[in-house]
């Protein structure tokens, strides 16, 4: 069965630092997010990413966050300059067209800030 | 903010079923009811979504009441494995990036 898969699953980084993180969607999937998670708190919606550009992004996603679709296969969120608040759990969604339009999760990626 | 009203916890024994209830008293006539759980620190897994019929899959079965305000989520018979954070969602399903919004949902712990 198709899956959504994350690189790296734990990144530590210091603050300040630049880091990417990387995402494989399901393969046929035309819509991409990221939602992220700090430690005990609700999955919150970052940003999604439709037919090469932003459809939506939260108040979260400021000027230091940004997303990429590079080639036919990866999706990435790069956060610029980190900071000891961006540490969580970041997952990364895609999502089909239509009827087949139900969110799949990868497993995450556990970022670090110290 | 999430539009669901959720129990923060509950309990089932193992090898019974589970019933998670949740509310949805504003949901408009186009939003679809989604199930999405949460074991430990994972990403969330898809369980189950519906409109205003009943729905049943592999995983677990979807009650909606006749008035759409609010549904039940069974897990017809919960393993330890089950024991998870369970969302409750309502959205709009249209074509478009439609983001989730996330509830602090039902911890649901299975008892040997």
């Amino acid at each position: 069965e198709p899956e959504v898969t994350q690189t790296p699953s734990h990144q530590v980084t210091q603050m300040g630092q630049e880091v990417i993180l990387r995402c494989v969607p399901i393969s046929n999937h035309l819509y991409f997010y990221w939602y992220r998670q700090i430690l005990g708190q609700k999955v919150e919606f970052l940003v999604s990413f439709y037919n090469n550009e932003i459809s939506e992004k939260s108040e979260i996603f400021d000027d230091q966050f940004s997303v990429e679709r590079p080639d036919g296969s990866n999706f990435t969120l790069k956060i610029r300059s980190t900071k000891l608040e961006d540490s969580a759990m970041y997952f990364c969604a895609s999502g089909g067209r239509g009827s087949t339009d139900t969110q799949y999760f990868g497993p995450g990626t556990r970022l670090t800030v110290l | 903010d999430a539009k669901t009203t959720q129990p923060p916890s509950m309990d089932c024994a193992e090898g019974r079923a589970a019933n998670l209830p949740c509310n949805h008293s504003t949901i408009s006539g186009n939003e679809y009811v989604y199930w999405y759980r949460q074991i430990h620190s994972q990403g969330p897994q898809y369980i189950i979504h519906g409109l205003k019929n009943n729905e049943t899959n592999e995983m677990a079965s979807l009650i909606i009441t006749e008035d759409r305000k609010s549904s039940t989520l069974i897990l017809p018979h919960a393993t330890l494995r089950d024991t998870a954070v369970y969302y409750c969602i309502v959205r709009v399903k249209i074509q478009g990036a439609q983001k989730l919004v996330f509830g602090q949902g039902t911890r649901l712990t299975i008892n040997p």
